[in-house]
C-alpha cells in the first residue's frame, strides 16, 4: 500500500521569509513524485515533479524540492515568497496511479 | 487555451434529479479522471479511464457512474443526485508514460 502525507494542513508565513512544506510518503519502492499548486476557484496545475537522478528539483516560480529516500520524503522549498504564493499545495506520488495528499494552505501574509 | 474543458462550472440540482457533468481534453491523452474535492478530504478519486469506450472505479465510485464516448470527452453521471455529493467536481487527463496530471477549472455542484 502506498500513501502520501502533508503534516501541516496550514502554514503562513511573511512575505520575502522562506518556506518549507512537508510530505512523507509511503511506499515499498521510490515512486514518482509531483507537488501541485491550486489557486483559489482553480484546478491543480504542477509545479514540478521527480523521476529519478539528481534529489534536487526545480520547478516553477523559483520553488525547488529535495527527495530524500531515506526519509521518504519530499518537501517543498522556496527561499522567498510572494503574496502571489497563496495557494494550496498539493504532494502527489505515483506507482501505477496517483495518490494525492490532503494539501496544505499556504498563507503568505504581507 | 484550456487544455482541459469542463461544464457546467456551476450547477445547482434537485435531490433525486440526473445530474451529468461533462469535460473535453485537447490534449490527446489516454487517460482521464473524475475527482471530487471536499474540505478535509483532499481530493478523491471517483471514476477513471484508460481510453475511448472504458471506465474504471475509483475508490469512492458509489452514486457515479462514468463515460468516455471518445478520447476527448469524459462524462460523470450522477442518476440520483443527494444532497452529500454537493461537492466541487474536477476533471483531469494524463500521459499515463509520465503520470504527469492535467486539470480542468473544476465544477461547482450543490445538491438541494
Amino acid at each position: 500500500a502506498q500513501s502520501v502525507t502533508q503534516p501541516d494542513a496550514r502554514v503562513t508565513v511573511s512575505e520575502g521569509a522562506s518556506l518549507q512544506l512537508r510530505c512523507k510518503y509511503s511506499s515499498s519502492v521510490t515512486p514518482y513524485l509531483f507537488w501541485y499548486v491550486q489557486y483559489p476557484r482553480q484546478g491543480l496545475q504542477l509545479l514540478l515533479k521527480y523521476y529519478s537522478g539528481d534529489p534536487v528539483v526545480q520547478g516553477v516560480n523559483g520553488f525547488e524540492a529535495e527527495f530524500s529516500k531515506s526519509n521518504s520524503s519530499f518537501h517543498l522549498r522556496k527561499a522567498s515568497v510572494h503574496w502571489s504564493d497563496s495557494a494550496v499545495y498539493f504532494c502527489a506520488v505515483s506507482m501505477g496511479r496517483i495518490f494525492f495528499g490532503d494539501g496544505t494552505q499556504l498563507v503568505v501574509k504581507p | 487555451e484550456a487544455a482541459v474543458t469542463q461544464s457546467p462550472r456551476n450547477k445547482v440540482a434537485v435531490t433525486g434529479g440526473k445530474v451529468t457533468l461533462s469535460c473535453n481534453q485537447t490534449n490527446n491523452h489516454n487517460n482521464m479522471y473524475w475527482y471530487r474535492q471536499d474540505t478535509g478530504h483532499g481530493l478523491r478519486l471517483i471514476h477513471y479511464s484508460y481510453g475511448a469506450g472504458s471506465t474504471e472505479k475509483g475508490d469512492i465510485p458509489d452514486g457515479y457512474k462514468a463515460s468516455r464516448p471518445s478520447q476527448e470527452n469524459f462524462s460523470l453521471i450522477l442518476e440520483l443526485a443527494t444532497p452529500s455529493q454537493t461537492s466541487v467536481y474536477f476533471c483531469a487527463s494524463g500521459d499515463a508514460r509520465q503520470d504527469t496530471q492535467y486539470f480542468g477549472p473544476g465544477t461547482r455542484l450543490l445538491v438541494l
